[in-house]
């Protein structure tokens, strides 16, 4: 049973085009996350939320739009497509504790735009 | 401005000997590192962390190592298994940033049979 899940888990797209990217955890976590890892494989944080709250909110572009529905739930839309977009997708969940400190990760979308 | 900094972005060993993954970083208010493994088309697993007030935690074969005032981890693997062969990540939690964790660029590990 997939504990963090993505769909879907290849997206080819045209440039200027609105897509979503799907994630769903079954661990019970408060806490979910969208990580990028570009080209030079870096990955970076985008945003989080806890119990449905946004609290982390990176230098995105406002065409990145985050909605969680519940707190099993974290979706990723983006409007208007660009080149750059082109990445590797993560999902990930924790429960929010100061004391330790583990992330659940989902498999990766992975998103080309032509 | 990387704050995590892993120079090596490969290391190969013989099957059997120690694995030495480094990582150093230089946020002052990080306090909690991990290391994270990451299989091809996969998304990265956790395999152990550390506390900043600790200098040493142990987890089977994996040994992770934090010298603070060096600002340097390091990740020991003994004995290494060609199963080990993966990307690793060292990963940094900022306390002073809603706990975001910034992780490393990857080291590429490979073990050789």
């Amino acid at each position: 049973d997939t504990a963090v899940s993505q769909t879907p888990k290849y997206l080819v797209t045209q440039m200027g085009n609105d897509k979503s990217i799907k994630c769903e955890q079954n661990l019970g976590h408060d806490t979910m996350y969208w990580y990028k890892q570009d080209s030079k494989k870096f990955l970076k944080i985008m945003f989080s939320y806890n119990n449905k709250e946004l609290i982390i909110n990176e230098t995105v572009p406002n065409r990145f739009s985050p909605k969680s529905p519940d707190k099993a739930h974290l979706n990723l839309h983006i409007n208007s497509l660009e080149l750059g977009d082109s990445a590797v997708y993560f999902c990930a969940s924790s429960q929010w504790d100061p004391q330790v400190e583990t992330q659940y990760f989902g498999p990766g979308t992975r998103l080309l735009v032509l | 401005d990387q704050q995590v900094k892993q120079n090596s972005p490969s290391l190969s060993v013989q099957e059997g000997r120690i694995s030495i993954l480094n990582c150093d970083y230089t946020n002052s208010m990080f306090d909690y590192f991990l290391w994270y493994k990451k299989y091809p088309a996969e998304g990265p697993t956790f395999l152990i962390s550390i506390s900043s007030i600790k200098d040493k935690n142990e987890d089977g074969r994996f040994t992770v190592f934090l010298n603070k005032s060096a600002k340097h981890l390091s990740l020991h693997i003994v004995p290494s298994q060609p199963g080990d062969s993966a990307v690793y990540f060292c990963a940094a939690r900022d306390r002073g940033s809603n706990y975001k964790l910034t992780f490393g660029k990857g080291t590429l590990l490979t073990v050789n049979p």
